[in-house]
């Protein structure tokens, strides 16, 4: 099969401090993950996609600086929430891709919340 | 802009009943449809998909019908089992993003009662 985890899966935080969230595709090489944010009861929200050794492409209305993403390797991309506030609370899901393309297999989730 | 919409947030089923999913969306450029079921608290599991030269893709207990002039897709689970209470969530793609970036709806709770 193809998995995707997500570490950590839960985080709490004080307001101004930054929370790194793993993704990691653990039986398969994925050129291109991306990241979603999905508020209570509301559709999942791409915020960026990125691509192994490149840049990472950001949605619209998504601050760049603040949502910092590096995708080091094949099977990591990391998501960086820095100086996060409360509004920034959210559940974060990622997807990974397999290098040969087909469907999007997505992680479990991480559930920040920012007090 | 919602390009993707679910306009029932919640459906209510009896076991063994069909269940009936809609989905309509907007941008006339989305090729590719995908439905993902969603527990809380956890990832979207692909469930099935259907490409816009279809119209009909059948996968056990789940068939997706897509209705290009309508731009209207639905998803049938039949019969319904209490394991299909989740979120369901339609999806779509579009190959002038090379089919990568996934457009979803909002979501419709389904509840099977036993």
């Amino acid at each position: 099969g193809a998995v995707v985890s997500q570490h950590p899966s839960r985080v709490i935080c004080k307001s101004g401090t930054s929370v790194k969230i793993e993704c990691r595709s653990l039986d398969f090489q994925a050129t291109t993950m991306f990241w979603y944010r999905q508020f209570p009861k509301q559709s999942l929200m791409l915020m960026a996609t990125s691509n192994e050794g490149s840049k990472a492409t950001y949605e619209q209305g998504v601050e760049k600086d603040k949502f910092l993403i590096n995708h080091a390797s094949l099977t990591l991309s990391t998501l960086t929430v820095t100086s996060a506030h409360p509004e920034d609370s959210s559940f974060y899901i990622c997807s990974a891709r397999r290098a040969e393309g087909g469907e999007q297999f997505f992680g479990p989730g991480t559930r920040l919340t920012v007090l | 802009d919602q390009q993707v919409k679910q306009n029932s947030p919640s459906l209510s089923v009896q076991e063994g009943r069909i269940s009936i999913l809609n989905c309509d969306y907007t941008n006339s450029m989305f090729d590719y449809f995908l439905w993902y079921k969603k527990y809380p608290a956890e990832g979207p599991t692909f469930l099935i998909s259907i490409s816009s030269i279809k119209d009909k893709n059948e996968d056990g207990r789940f068939t997706v019908f897509l209705n290009k002039s309508a731009k209207h897709l639905s998803l049938h689970i039949v019969p319904s089992q209490p394991g299909d209470s989740a979120v369901y969530f339609c999806a779509a793609s579009d190959p002038n993003f090379g089919n990568e970036k996934l457009t979803f709806g909002t979501g419709t709770r389904l509840t099977i009662i036993p």
